[in-house]
């Protein structure tokens, strides 16, 4: 099972919209609804922003939002503040019963 | 509030076999969540390992599935990782994860701080 795709890196000003995309195909993502994103701070270990693809844990900022569309998931960050800038990783169920992760972007906000 | 933390060897030599070993406090390993190993290399980003639950039913990524066992201890609270036949490539952090009622599908909700391996 190959690993989803994400773009390296994005970036944006503070108060703006970003979009990072997790492309997959019909093996996980597009069959499954149950996409997370994860956010990961340098040396820290990483945090579950959104889970079945647009569920926002408790104490996640509701700035935060994932959508589906076919085998591509997007998160969005609105209203773009410096303590968003860190690493974020998709995940997607998948067949065979496995989870697989995307390989990371790094967020810059500017 | 949950919390886990791994522990467990920081070298290991190749060929050798690695064991790690997750807490969890503040709750009950025999609770309805998945307990989870995920690792993290430079190269590679996440990957998930695998997942078990208190009954001992286990599910593994199928890359892995040949060297990877995955147990749970109820009496001491804690779950473990044995991975055998060690190579460089399985130098990276590794955390162990709780995958709420349902396992990792949906997602990894509490981590560990995470443990770095090398394999030297």
């Amino acid at each position: 099972q190959s690993a989803l795709t994400q773009p390296a890196s994005v970036s944006g000003s503070p108060g703006q919209s970003i979009t990072i995309s997790c492309t997959g195909t019909s093996s996980d993502i597009g069959t499954y609804n149950l996409v997370s994103w994860y956010q990961q701070h340098p040396g820290k270990a990483p945090k579950l922003m959104i889970f079945e693809g647009s569920k926002r844990p408790s104490g996640v900022s509701s700035r935060f939002s994932g959508s589906k569309s076919g085998s591509t998931a997007s998160l969005t960050i609105s209203g773009l503040q410096a303590e968003d800038e860190a690493d974020y990783f998709c995940s997607s169920y998948a067949v065979s019963s496995t989870v697989i992760f995307g390989g990371g972007t790094k967020l810059t906000v500017l | 509030q949950v919390q886990l933390q791994e522990s467990g060897p920081g070298l290991v030599k190749p060929s050798g076999t690695l064991s790690l070993t997750c807490t969890v406090s503040g709750g009950s390993v025999s609770s309805s969540d998945w307990w989870n190993w995920v690792r993290q290399t430079p190269g590679k980003g996440l990957e998930w390992i695998g997942e078990i639950y208190h009954s001992g039913s286990t599910i593994y990524n199928p890359s892995l599935r040949s060297r990877v066992t995955i147990s749970v201890d109820k009496s001491k609270s804690q779950f473990s990782l044995n991975l055998i036949s060690l190579t460089a490539a399985d130098t990276a952090v590794y955390y162990c994860a709780r995958g709420p009622v349902g396992g990792a599908r949906f997602g990894l909700d509490v981590w560990g701080q995470g443990t770095t391996v090398t394999v030297s």
